[in-house]
């Protein structure tokens, strides 16, 4: 069974910190992806990696998928106000069966 | 455009009703995905399908069933509803290699 773990679980911080949030596994992947959730929507992609040692940075968040392709990051600095919502990683092990992480609940404080 | 729309909204069961949750997509994606998501945590696969005529159990099957007839359908059923079933579902779908479409979700209840 291939699991996908995040943390941490829950995150409060003020606005104007840097933070990271991880997403851990034992089975390698083939992409990985993550998401964004905001109360009461469906997740909503933000960024997909497929290259084991791949960094990809979207304005103030930059996203890491670990060399063995088991493991991500994702980093965000300065965090604001809107940044606050659940982080999901996504994983595809090739057969297009996407397995989500236990998410990461942000809440940035103004 | 509408995407993926799913119905009903919100419904709540009593123990042991059936029902049916709707999913269809106009943007003639081959993969459909059903999930689940309990109260602030993340989503459970529970069927998807690789395109018409084909299904394939998730991570947590147990208690629902699912078909594809065709390209833009995948309904989700619900036979004997139980209370570890009250979750907000979600149906997405995508091309293999391309993000997920979610839609808005439906929030059941079973008391």
């Amino acid at each position: 069974t291939q699991l996908l773990e995040q943390s941490p679980q829950f995150l409060s911080i003020q606005e104007g910190e840097n933070l990271t949030v991880y997403c851990n596994s034992s089975s390698v992947f083939s992409s990985l992806q993550w998401y964004r959730q905001e109360p009461g929507e469906g997740p909503v992609l933000l960024v997909t990696v497929v290259t084991g040692g791949e960094v990809k940075k979207l304005k103030r968040l930059t996203f890491q998928f670990g060399d063995a392709r088991k493991d991500s990051s994702l980093h965000i600095t300065a965090a604001q106000p809107g940044d606050t919502g659940l982080y999901l990683c996504a994983g595809n092990s090739g057969t297009y069966k996407y397995i989500f992480g236990t998410g990461t609940r942000l809440k940035v404080l103004a | 455009n509408a995407g993926v729309t799913q119905t009903p909204k919100f419904r709540i069961l009593k123990i042991g009703q059936s029902m049916t949750l709707q999913c269809t997509q106009d943007m003639n994606h081959n993969y459909m995905y059903w999930y689940r998501q309990d109260p602030g945590m993340g989503l459970k696969l529970i069927y998807y399908s690789v395109g018409a005529g084909i299904t394939d159990k998730g991570e947590v099957p147990n208690g629902y069933n699912v078909s594809r007839s065709t390209t833009e359908d995948f309904p989700l059923r619900l036979e004997l509803a139980a209370p570890s079933q009250t979750s907000v579902y979600f149906c997405a779908t995508g091309t293999g290699d391309s993000p997920l479409h979610f839609g808005n979700g439906t929030r059941l209840t079973v008391t």
